[in-house]
């Protein structure tokens, strides 16, 4: 069946590095990959999506990458902050019903002051 | 506009109980989802609809059923409670096939003892 796998399940970075999240694919029809924020407590929040037709988007201090032949994106985000700090998930829609989404497992987020 | 809402938002049942998680959203979207998101395996698809009048299982149906009431609401019922059922419930909606984002209520936290 679908599959979106996600690594890593856990990074730490420094304030104001970098910190890159990567997700693979295993339907060769999607042709949407949205990125969602959790924060402890709340509900997951649309951060940026991305739609097969382009190779990168980008908002403010956030992007995403997609490479349709490798079934693989990518989220960077740059100079974080404290409040950078949750859980992301990436998700891909599927080829059975594209209002249905896999997500992948999450990657918990800490940026340390 | 208060998008997407769940009810209640916390639940403590005894093992063998039963009862309903209700949603509701005021964004006239066509489709409507219930997740379940546990520690580690990041958001599962319980059952989802995709109009009004239409209902289909997902990931994890298993112990569950759903009813899509009318466009607004989609309800989520557990007929006898089991401690595996612990978890925390989202409903989500979005338009149909216009490869729009999810929203999500706030969720549910479902306690079975």
């Amino acid at each position: 069946g679908e599959n979106v796998e996600q690594h890593p399940s856990t990074l730490s970075v420094q304030e104001g590095d970098s910190a890159v999240i990567k997700c693979t694919y295993s339907d060769s029809a999607s042709n949407y990959f949205p990125w969602y924020k959790q924060e402890l407590g709340k509900r997951p929040q649309l951060i940026i999506d991305i739609r097969s037709n382009v190779g990168e988007k980008k908002d403010q201090r956030i992007a995403v990458t997609l490479n349709k032949t490798a079934k693989h994106f990518s989220l960077h985000i740059t100079e974080t902050q404290p409040e950078d700090s949750a859980v992301y998930f990436c998700a891909a829609n599927t080829k059975t019903s594209y209002d249905k989404v896999i997500f992948g497992p999450g990657t918990s987020l800490s940026v340390i002051p | 506009n208060a998008g997407v809402t769940q009810t209640p938002k916390f639940q403590v049942l005894k093992t063998g109980q039963s009862m309903t998680l209700q949603c509701a959203q005021d964004m006239n979207h066509n489709s409507m989802y219930w997740y379940r998101q546990d520690p580690g395996m990041g958001l599962r698809l319980i059952y989802y609809s995709a109009s009004e009048g239409t209902t289909d299982k997902g990931e994890v149906p298993n112990g569950y059923n759903v009813s899509r009431l009318n466009k607004r609401e989609f309800s989520l019922r557990l007929e006898s409670a089991a401690p595996s059922q612990t978890s925390v419930y989202f409903c989500a909606s979005t338009n149909r096939g216009s490869n729009q984002p999810q929203h999500f209520g706030d969720g549910t936290r479902l306690s079975i003892l």
